[in-house]
């Protein structure tokens, strides 16, 4: 029930692809969905999150897709670099119900090779 | 300068020894928590605090422990019962637990041999 499943474990695109990458949860009372970029050696960075009052979010050359009904959301790049290259980690968190801290994902590795 | 501070980045012990990782924000957040990561292995939690001398077990707390004796504060103690504690350790914090924008420090290599 508090587990993230995300996938693909690694991923390899050329630049200007749109990687996508997946993520599943069976607990309905997650009501909170960021997405982190990590680099080697590096702390995460909070990337783009999303609340499910919305489908889709954009920031900048990423989205985030939420499809509630299904408990999945997603993150696509779009014209990808290599500078994209990174370990990209999906959470989830209830919102005001407790005190559950964000579960997470077990990362993607993705690297956009020129 | 807002943000989290880890140090030292690197820290290498020897097998049998106890060692503390640092962790402070001036973020003025509630919350603070700290995460294990090994290769492939995402993150896992091990310990977090919502207020001052307050703190919860996360999912692999066995091995470790921590204190919350000030807000801007929550070092993290690695014992000698921890069997593999070779790892990159994450220090996080967020206004809040549920919800809110969680933001990590720069991590610590801990090497022990």
């Amino acid at each position: 029930q508090q587990q993230v499943k995300q996938s693909p474990q690694s991923l390899i695109v050329q630049k200007g692809g749109i990687p996508i990458i997946n993520c599943a949860y069976e607990n309905t009372a997650f009501d909170y969905f960021p997405w982190y970029q990590q680099f080697p050696g590096k702390g995460p960075a909070l990337l783009i999150a999303i609340r499910p009052d919305v489908s889709e979010k954009k920031e900048g050359r990423f989205t985030i897709s939420f499809n509630k009904s299904a408990k999945q959301f997603s993150l696509h790049i779009m014209d990808s670099q290599p500078g994209d290259s990174a370990t990209y980690f999906c959470a989830a968190s209830p919102m005001n119900s407790g005190n559950t801290p964000l579960v997470f994902g077990k990362g993607t590795r993705l690297s956009v090779i020129a | 300068d807002g943000g989290i501070t880890q140090s030292p980045k690197y820290l290498f012990r020897k097998e049998g020894q106890n060692v503390t990782l640092s962790c402070e924000q001036n973020l003025n957040h509630d919350a603070m928590y700290w995460y294990r990561q090994d290769p492939g292995q995402g993150l896992r939690l091990i310990y977090y605090s919502q207020i001052v001398n307050d703190f919860q077990k996360g999912d692999i707390a066995e091995g470790y422990s921590v204190s919350r004796e000030k807000k801007e504060s929550f070092p993290l103690t690695v014992t000698s019962a921890q069997k593999n504690p070779t790892a990159f350790y994450l220090c996080a914090s967020s206004m809040g637990t549920s919800g809110t924008e969680q933001y990590f420090g720069p991590g610590t290599r801990l090497t022990v041999t």
